[in-house]
């Protein structure tokens, strides 16, 4: 039972360097998204999916990209890091029926990003 | 626009008193539902407790409830009894129907509990 699974758990990266985190659910669950942590601010959404193939911007999607080819599988890339990116970036999925569900999200353990 | 608001930055209780943390949200949605979650030190969110803007009863789950007053838009979170492992950031949440159908689930910005033996 992995549930969510992030890969790496810490990373440093320059200034202008493009990185993928990953992303990998075993629940087969539809509804995947990518979440950034800042202190004060709780956890703002970036990107997410409703299903393979299918992807929408959220709050703060400048800067990134996602895709989604599998329904296990939701990389999000940086594609010219910048400083205002350090963060903690959490992927989260459910299992989405619509507007009809009463259980949370499955977040993965977080993926900590420095860029100096 | 939706929003999520957490008045309190920090909390304290004595350990087996019982704490409310606030949530007040904004929303012109008909249909939403409030979530709150719990994240320790370690870093990990964990889902506590879930209330749909047509549930007629509060929502419990064990030690959580959720006090609901939808006309104040309100969803306070009541932990009663608390333990030390209940020091933690909470954060409220609200899913949100988008009119493409997809939903999102928005978070506020975290009251951090602290639990005095």
């Amino acid at each position: 039972n992995a549930g969510v699974t992030q890969t790496p758990k810490f990373q440093v990266l320059k200034t202008g360097q493009s990185m993928t985190l990953q992303c990998a659910q075993d629940m087969n669950h539809e509804y995947m998204s990518w979440y950034r942590q800042d202190p004060g601010m709780g956890l703002r959404l970036i990107h997410y999916s409703v299903g393979a193939g299918i992807t929408d911007q959220g709050e703060v999607p400048n800067g990134y990209n996602v895709s989604r080819s599998t329904t296990e599988d939701f990389p999000l890339r940086l594609l010219s890091a910048a400083p205002s990116q350090t963060s903690v970036y959490f992927c989260a999925s459910v299992k989405h029926r619509g507007y009809i569900y009463n259980y949370g999200y499955t977040f993965g353990s977080g993926t900590r990003l420095t860029v100096v | 626009a939706q929003k999520i608001t957490q008045t309190q930055p920090g909390m304290f209780v004595q350990e087996k008193e019982a704490v409310t943390l606030d949530c007040t949200y904004d929303t012109s949605d008909p249909s939403y539902g409030l979530f709150w979650y719990k994240q320790p030190s370690s870093g990990e969110m964990i889902f506590l407790i879930y209330q749909g803007s047509y549930d007629q009863q509060n929502a419990t789950e064990g030690r959580y409830s959720l006090n609901f007053q939808k006309a104040r838009k309100s969803a306070n979170l009541v932990i009663s009894a608390s333990q030390l492992g209940d020091s933690a950031m909470y954060f409220c949440a609200m899913r949100t129907t988008l009119k493409t159908s997809y939903d999102k689930v928005i978070f506020g910005p975290g009251t951090s509990l602290s639990v005095i033996p």
